[in-house]
């Protein structure tokens, strides 16, 4: 078994801010994931990586930045908040693009 | 355009009932996963089940690729089912590799 843990939990800020989430995983696996989920919505996938210094665009991958500085973490920049702007930030990870395992997710209101 | 239907939207049980959940998709799949999303948000994974049929309990998936389809089934619905269920699927139908979520089945259980 694994963990995922992302950091930091709650994250408030101001518009036009830069932020940066986090992501950590121990199940050693090549490919891990950030998607954004809003109220109302399914989750949609931001950025993905199949290995260190490796990124693929998602969907929903303008205004966004990502980095994969090693096998086990995987980070995410909002390069300019928005206003108002309330979601959920979920990592994951998987072996290949199989069977993915999420972390508890990072909560974003911007002022 | 929505790449994942997930039907039905909400659905209330009677404790004891069955329930069939449904998930169509719009392109082929490469792969395919069923989650519980809990109240907080985390998701935890049900099935990993890009083809056939899987039974963990009182859960069983089937996959019918050629249909574009994927169920959950649950028998002798307990109130701890109660929440929100997701279906994700995996495809390179774009010449990448993308993945999508369906909006989610609101579950209740009630005694």
């Amino acid at each position: 078994g694994g963990i995922i843990t992302q950091t930091p939990k709650f994250l408030i800020g101001q518009e036009g801010q830069k932020l940066t989430l986090k992501c950590q995983q121990n199940f050693n696996h090549d490919t891990m994931y950030w998607y954004r989920q809003d109220s109302g919505k399914g989750l949609r996938l931001i950025y993905y990586s199949i290995t260190e210094n490796d990124l693929q665009k998602g969907d929903l991958s303008e205004g966004y930045d990502a980095s994969r500085e090693k096998k086990s973490s995987f980070s995410l920049t909002v390069t300019s908040a928005q206003k108002n702007e309330m979601a959920v930030f979920l990592c994951a990870s998987s072996l290949g693009y199989a069977e993915q395992f999420f972390g508890p997710g990072t909560r974003l209101t911007v002022l | 355009g929505q790449q994942v239907q997930q039907s039905p939207a909400s659905l209330v049980l009677q404790e004891g009932e069955n329930a069939e959940l449904q998930c169509n998709f719009s392109t082929s799949l490469n792969s395919m996963q069923w989650f519980y999303q809990r109240p907080e948000g985390s998701l935890v994974s049900l099935f990993y089940n890009p083809s056939g049929t899987k039974q963990s309990g009182r859960l069983t998936s089937t996959t019918v690729i050629k249909e574009r389809r994927s169920s959950l089934h649950i028998s002798s619905s307990q109130i701890t089912d109660s929440g929100t269920y997701l279906c994700a699927m995996g495809s390179s139908n774009t010449g990448y590799q993308n993945f999508y979520f369906g909006k989610g089945t609101s579950l209740t259980v009630i005694p």
